[in-house]
């Protein structure tokens, strides 16, 4: 099967600039999850869609992050604007029942 | 904060020998899974368990999970150089939502 695409797999950006990331989930998948991977720690859940409605975003710092999916399908991040801390690799991920959760190679984000 | 803790955070074995990494967890769970991550690439799905499971294997990998202690341990026979990675735990709480929460990883190295 077709994996979860990303893009764009790298960025920099200077802090206070605004970002966005766009994630085209596995065909057919209806939960798509973006997670924040700070280097050196595990992943963090930032929000959750089930088809085009979020179950869960108490993650999201929501002051400078929105994310949306469209028709229930692409998905797409945005910061703004973007802090140092901020800096990290942005993982998409999706699945279909409840257990195996499938995860695209991530975008790096670099914010100078 | 994490719901999986792995330990050890780092290791370092020589090819040939085994690599134990447990997780601890901290609530209940309805099932727990393993992730790889290769330097700079997204998580590779390795294993789940669910929590009415006490031991899976798949290849060279055999997963354990005590429910109550709250753990599991992965344990990746005859260790190649490819293994080396980085390994994580994550627990589903919510089996309908599938939301993963994962732990802070333990870097494996195994030296040819």
């Amino acid at each position: 099967e077709a994996g979860v695409a990303q893009s764009p797999r790298y960025k920099i950006i200077e802090k206070r600039q605004s970002v966005a990331f766009w994630c085209n989930p596995i065909s057919g998948h209806a939960t798509l999850y973006w997670y924040q991977q700070i280097l050196g720690q595990g992943p963090k859940l930032l929000i959750q869609f089930q088809n085009n409605g979020v179950v869960d975003d108490s993650q999201l710092p929501k002051d400078r992050f929105s994310a949306e999916r469209l028709k229930g399908v692409d998905s797409t991040l945005k910061i703004q604007p973007a802090k140092l801390e901020d800096s990290a690799v942005y993982l998409c991920a999706s699945s279909s029942l409840p257990g195996r959760v499938i995860f695209g190679q991530g975008t790096r984000l670099t914010v100078v | 904060s994490q719901q999986g803790e792995e330990d050890p955070q780092a290791l370092s074995i020589q090819e040939g020998e085994n690599a134990t990494m447990n997780c601890s967890y901290k609530t209940s769970i309805n099932n727990l899974q393993w992730y790889r991550q290769n330097s700079g690439r997204g998580l590779v799905h390795l294993i789940l368990i669910r929590s009415n499971e006490r031991e899976k294997h798949s290849g060279r990998l055999r997963v354990t999970l005590d429910t109550s202690k709250k753990s599991s341990s992965l344990l990746i026979t005859a260790s190649r150089a490819a293994d080396t990675a980085s390994y994580f735990c994550a627990t589903d709480l919510n089996n309908a939502g599938n939301m993963l929460t994962f732990g802070g990883g333990t870097r494996l190295m195994v030296k040819p």
